[in-house]
């Protein structure tokens, strides 16, 4: 079975400095990962997919994420945030956007000045 | 520009009572998605339909019907609301590339 770990529940980072948000899948076939953001009251928007091919992805808003097979990780992160970074992140494991998707349970961004 | 639409997007009702939430999609996508977010749990799945006339059961689909009579529609009905399905309620359609959430409809069951 399809399975998404995201360990951090919460972090706390300062304006400015850098962030990695952590998730681990398990999947039996290649995996077509995804993540998205949630701001509060809000529904979800992507930030970046990972289906194949390099495995750097660039998403929306300065944010990366590095495809990892061999640790089954698909790792999310930005070099500086801002304010407005503070949403809550979900991690997502399935075979395409059109196929159903199995999430993380989340990890809660706060930005502190 | 295409959307995904949820009503309502507040309601609350009484232990046993029927309710149906809304999902519309002007995507044109086949594939539609049902999810609830708990606290704790992240997103998990209810029923997903691949067509009209197709439903299936996901993850947490006791307690829960769709069906689905037109490409741009998939209602989500709880038979008898349970206070166990209080809950955030997100509708979501899906290309190859990316699937689209709907706003979310939050369900208080008394």
């Amino acid at each position: 079975a399809q399975s998404v770990t995201q360990p951090d529940i919460h972090i706390t980072v300062s304006e400015g400095a850098s962030l990695e948000l952590r998730c681990n899948y398990s999947y039996g076939a290649t995996p077509y990962l995804f993540w998205y953001v949630q701001s509060p009251g809000q529904g979800l928007q992507l930030l970046l997919k990972y289906f194949s091919g390099d495995t750097l992805v660039q998403g929306i808003k300065g944010f990366e994420a590095e495809f990892k097979r061999s640790q089954s990780s698909f790792n999310l992160r930005k070099p500086s945030v801002h304010w407005s970074d503070a949403a809550e992140y979900f991690c997502a494991v399935g075979a395409g956007g059109n196929e159903k998707l199995t999430f993380g349970t989340g990890t809660r961004l706060t930005i502190i000045p | 520009d295409a959307e995904i639409t949820q009503s309502p997007r507040h309601k609350i009702t009484e232990t046993g009572r029927q309710v149906t939430l809304a999902c519309h999609q002007t995507w044109n996508h086949n594939n539609m998605f049902w999810y609830r977010q708990d606290l704790g749990h992240g997103l998990r799945l209810i029923h997903y339909s691949y067509g009209v006339q197709d439903t299936n059961k996901g993850e947490v689909s006791d307690g829960y019907s769709v069906s689905r009579s037109n490409t741009e529609d998939l209602p989500l009905t709880l038979e008898s609301a349970a206070s166990s399905q209080t809950s955030v309620y997100f509708c979501a359609s899906g290309s190859y590339n990316e699937q689209f959430f709907g706003p979310g409809t939050r369900l208080t069951v008394l």
